[in-house]
């Protein structure tokens, strides 16, 4: 799976768009991005994943560059309760057969 | 739908005990859950693939025969820390491929505090 660069730590002002980077430089064709965010003492939660396309969902948008080798994740609305790691993960489909590799993550926290 | 359940949200055990961590697929069958760790500060590193009917594979610098996994039936596995000791003291997450197959769902996780 291609490694991915993330900020350490980010904040955001309540009721603004959340912003996160991720870089992706050695992303392969046939790798996904997936974002899975994790709030403090639970399980990670899965957010959105994409190819190429842009995708958006009830929780967040995903913007792929053109190239592939970045990518943003922007929380439309943030509330205090986004307040977690962000974890930017690329992996090709194996029809989950291995588990995740995760990185650090983006530590955002929202600021009332 | 998808949900994994873990059991139990905290455990805290005495050295040397044996604590079991099950983690349940609630709506949807899963032949293959993973179990990870969690230091204070750190990322999740996985630990180990438990696959329904046949042995678990460990990463690497897991040791089977302390982490002991069973999978015995398409909506349970179980993770059971024998020995306990504090370096152990830890959080334990387990996770299943969403049915749909698109990405997967975890469980809330147990925290294990060996005394």
């Amino acid at each position: 799976d291609a490694k991915t660069t993330q900020p350490p730590s980010m904040d955001c002002a309540e009721g603004r768009a959340a912003n996160l980077p991720c870089n992706h430089s050695t992303i392969s064709g046939n790798e996904y991005v997936y974002w899975y965010r994790q709030i403090h003492s639970q399980g990670p939660q899965y957010i959105i994943h994409g190819l190429k396309n842009n995708e958006t969902n009830e929780m967040a948008s995903l913007i792929i560059t053109e190239d592939r080798k970045s990518s943003t994740l922007i929380l439309p609305h943030a509330t205090l309760r986004d307040t977690a790691v962000y974890y930017c993960i690329v992996r090709d489909e194996r029809g989950g057969a291995d588990g995740l590799t995760f990185g650090k993550g983006t530590h955002l926290i929202i600021q009332p | 739908g998808a949900v994994v359940s873990q059991h139990p949200s905290r455990v805290i055990c005495k050295s040397g005990t044996s604590v079991k961590i099950e983690c349940r697929s609630l709506d949807f069958q899963a032949t293959t859950m993973f179990w990870y760790r969690q230091f204070p500060k750190k990322s999740l590193m996985l630990m180990a693939t438990s696959n329904e009917g046949s042995k678990a594979t460990y990463e690497q610098g897991v040791e089977k025969d302390k982490f002991l996994i069973n999978h015995a039936s398409l909506t349970l596995s179980t993770l059971t820390v024998t020995s306990a000791h504090p370096e152990d003291s830890s959080f334990y997450i387990c996770s299943a491929p969403t049915p749909r197959g698109v990405g997967y769902t975890f469980g809330s996780g147990t925290r294990l505090t060996v005394v």
